[in-house]
């Protein structure tokens, strides 16, 4: 049974700090690596994908992946009010026709 | 980016109906398409994945006569709700595949009266 487990949180970090988000999965086989953010009553939407060992920065978002460990993270810096939402951690494998999305973080930032 | 539509973004009915929900990629096409359901302050839960020209996969528990699922074409696939009742009022949201990426469409809140 592949799995993706995230800590569902709520994390709750001040404004202008780093949020740290944190995911790790079973398969060693996955291939592909997402993280989407999803705001209350909204659908997901993609914010970063991260295909091989080490970090990706976009802006003030950095993922970071770990293939021996299993262990995929996004850093957020300057966090902001708006940036409060689920981060939802997503692994595909199979030549990305199989993919399992974690349960989510929920992220406060306070003003 | 690539863009997935959905139509409509909100229904309600009656018990008893049936409401069509409509997911089109819009500049890309998608030989798969997947449907989730979200309840209030739960976790994604897929429920079928949509292949053009083939039938539905179903995940467990879901009832492939109650929700219809019809890829006809690489741009389109919809999401049939029969015989609505309360318990299935919840967002329904599609994405599609373009590459190894998932790209989901706004959903569709369905409240069954």
């Amino acid at each position: 049974q592949k799995e993706v487990e995230q800590n569902s949180g709520p994390l709750s970090v001040p404004e202008g700090a780093i949020a740290s988000l944190n995911c790790t999965y079973s398969d060693r086989g996955s291939q592909s690596f997402f993280w989407y953010r999803q705001y209350s009553g909204k659908s997901p939407e993609l914010i970063m994908s991260i295909y091989s060992n080490g970090d990706k920065e976009d802006g003030r978002f950095t993922a970071q992946l770990n293939k021996a460990s299993q262990y995929v993270s996004l850093l957020i810096r300057d966090s902001q009010p708006s940036d409060s939402a689920t981060y939802l951690c997503a692994v595909t494998w199979g030549g990305g026709f199989k993919t399992i999305f974690g349960a989510g973080t929920r992220l406060f930032v306070k003003a | 980016g690539a863009v997935v539509s959905q139509h409509p973004s909100r229904v309600i009915c009656k018990s008893g109906t049936s409401v069509k929900i409509e997911c089109r990629s819009l500049d890309f096409q998608a030989t798969t398409m997947f449907w989730y359901r979200q309840f209030p302050k739960q976790s994604l839960m897929l429920m079928a994945t949509s292949n053009e020209g083939s039938k539905a996969t179903y995940e467990q528990g879901v009832e492939k006569d109650k929700f219809l699922i019809n890829h006809a074409s690489l741009t389109l696939s919809t999401l049939t709700v029969t015989s609505a009742h309360p318990e299935d009022s919840s967002f329904y949201i599609c994405s599609a595949r373009g590459g190894d990426t998932q790209y989901f469409g706004p959903g569709t809140r369905l409240t069954v009266l």
